[in-house]
């Protein structure tokens, strides 16, 4: 099993539509988690980190289940600019080298 | 000051040129990092340094070479590069505390011919 698991997508949604990833991480000892976004050719830009408690910027949303071992991101009222990669990192904690890069979500907003 | 500057944006090189990566950071980050993308693929790490001394080389081939010459600095040396290394080179910084995430650089895409 990978460390951190995304599906690749791509998901292709109409504009204004509300859309979920997950991404789901094997070491239940990780201790943080956060939400990047990547365009093509662009830099990782992190987007939002991730608690326990959830945590909300606009429209989207990212919730974490410690004991299912998953993250998600909801974004809703979809925007042609949301389209994007999303990548899911997860810090199992203990050194810098501890930091895992999901392979991405690959996000399409069609008009 | 909220960006990681790396230059050049694009390098082409030869496989027996030299050439280096710049990057800078004026956010009082203490730890940096250099990163290689492939096409399709998550960002991999390569090294990284942590108040000025490196703390993780990803049995990176003596190839590439960083430097970080100091806290706001980060070079990376080039050296006798295959084909393979093409890619986008990506550098971040952190405050050095992991649960803030980090800022990336735009990188420097590197095709080496």
């Amino acid at each position: 099993r990978k460390e951190v698991e995304q599906d690749p997508g791509p998901f292709n949604v109409p504009e204004g539509a509300t859309v979920a990833f997950n991404c789901t991480y094997s070491n239940s000892a990780s201790q943080s988690f956060f939400w990047y976004r990547q365009d093509c050719r662009k830099e990782p830009k992190l987007l939002m980190s991730v608690y326990s408690s959830g945590n909300e910027d606009g429209r989207f949303t990212a919730q974490l289940n410690r004991a299912s071992q998953y993250i998600s991101l909801l974004i809703r009222d979809s925007k042609l600019s949301d389209s994007a990669t999303y990548l899911c990192v997860v810090n199992r904690g203990g050194g810098y080298q501890k930091v895992t890069f999901g392979t991405g979500t690959k996000l399409q907003v069609i008009p | 000051d909220t960006e990681v500057t790396q230059t050049p944006k694009h390098l082409v090189m030869g496989m027996t040129n030299k050439k280096s990566l710049k990057c800078e950071q004026h956010m009082g980050h203490r730890a940096m990092y250099w990163y290689k993308q492939k096409a399709k693929k998550p960002p991999e790490l390569m090294f990284v340094y942590s108040y000025e001394k490196l703390s993780i080389n990803e049995s990176v081939p003596s190839r590439f070479s960083p430097e970080c010459p100091n806290s706001s600095l980060l070079n990376l040396h080039l050296h006798a590069l295959q084909p393979e290394d093409s890619a986008l080179y990506l550098c971040a910084s952190s405050q050095g505390d992991q649960d803030y995430g980090y800022t990336f650089g735009s990188g420097t895409r590197l095709t080496v011919v």
